[in-house]
């Protein structure tokens, strides 16, 4: 089974601009939850998506949301770049049948974003 | 004072110890508690996931909750040079997941 995608990879962005991060689930996988991972704060929880609907969310500003399409497939948006930003972005995905985030997640290998 | 503290070390063993990484939590709330390994450029990968109080063994590796001091542990018994990673904690209640800061094993030969 493939694992979890991520596109991009790697991704440079100037502030004030807006980015667009996607991910791929797990083949069958229908929760898709993001993070951030930075040096400073460790890995934070942005929001949690099941079947296309935001089921938990994490405390970030409103400046950063997502979506999930009918595939399972997930996009992360972040409008008006700031420095603090830069961070590794990463999505993981779970088994449908413990459709919750406490649940064993799969991590994907991370958009790295870097706002200059 | 953060939900989840773990110490970030960096922590260095030689080849054949047993390694103990531990978090503390201040949220009682907690109900499941996992391990995940990081290798550096790779995403986490799930090592040990829990839900109650006790040990539970998987290989080389136990994992231990403490629910009424707030406390676990992993232990890797035998370490190899391939378990070189972050390790990072997490735990989680009615769908809110937090981790730990991540402690940095290096094993050496």
């Amino acid at each position: 089974k493939a694992g979890v995608t991520q596109t991009p990879r790697y991704l440079i962005k100037t502030r004030g601009q807006q980015v667009t991060l996607s991910c791929s689930p797990i083949s069958g996988h229908r929760s898709v939850s993001w993070y951030q991972q930075t040096p400073g704060q460790g890995l934070q929880f942005l929001f949690e998506y099941f079947s296309e609907t935001q089921r938990n969310k994490g405390n970030f500003p409103g400046r950063f949301s997502g979506r999930q399409f009918s595939n399972s497939r997930s996009e992360m948006n972040v409008s008006t770049l700031e420095l603090g930003d830069s961070a590794l972005y990463l999505c993981a995905s779970s088994s449908p049948m413990r459709a919750t985030v406490v649940s064993e997640q799969y991590f994907g290998p991370g958009t790295r974003l870097t706002v200059t | 004072q953060k939900e989840v503290e773990q110490d970030p070390g960096p922590l260095s063993v030689p080849e054949g110890a047993i390694v103990s990484l531990n978090c503390t939590y201040s949220n009682s709330a907690f109900q499941y508690f996992m391990w995940y390994r990081q290798y550096s450029r790779k995403g986490p990968e799930l090592l040990m996931y829990t839900y109650s109080s006790g040990n539970k063994e998987d290989g080389r590796f136990t994992a231990q909750v403490d629910k009424s001091s707030k406390y676990i542990s992993l232990f890797i018994r035998d370490s190899q040079p391939s378990d070189s990673a972050t390790y990072l904690c997490a735990m989680s209640a009615d769908g809110d997941m937090r981790f730990g800061a991540g402690t940095r094993l290096t094993v050496k030969p």
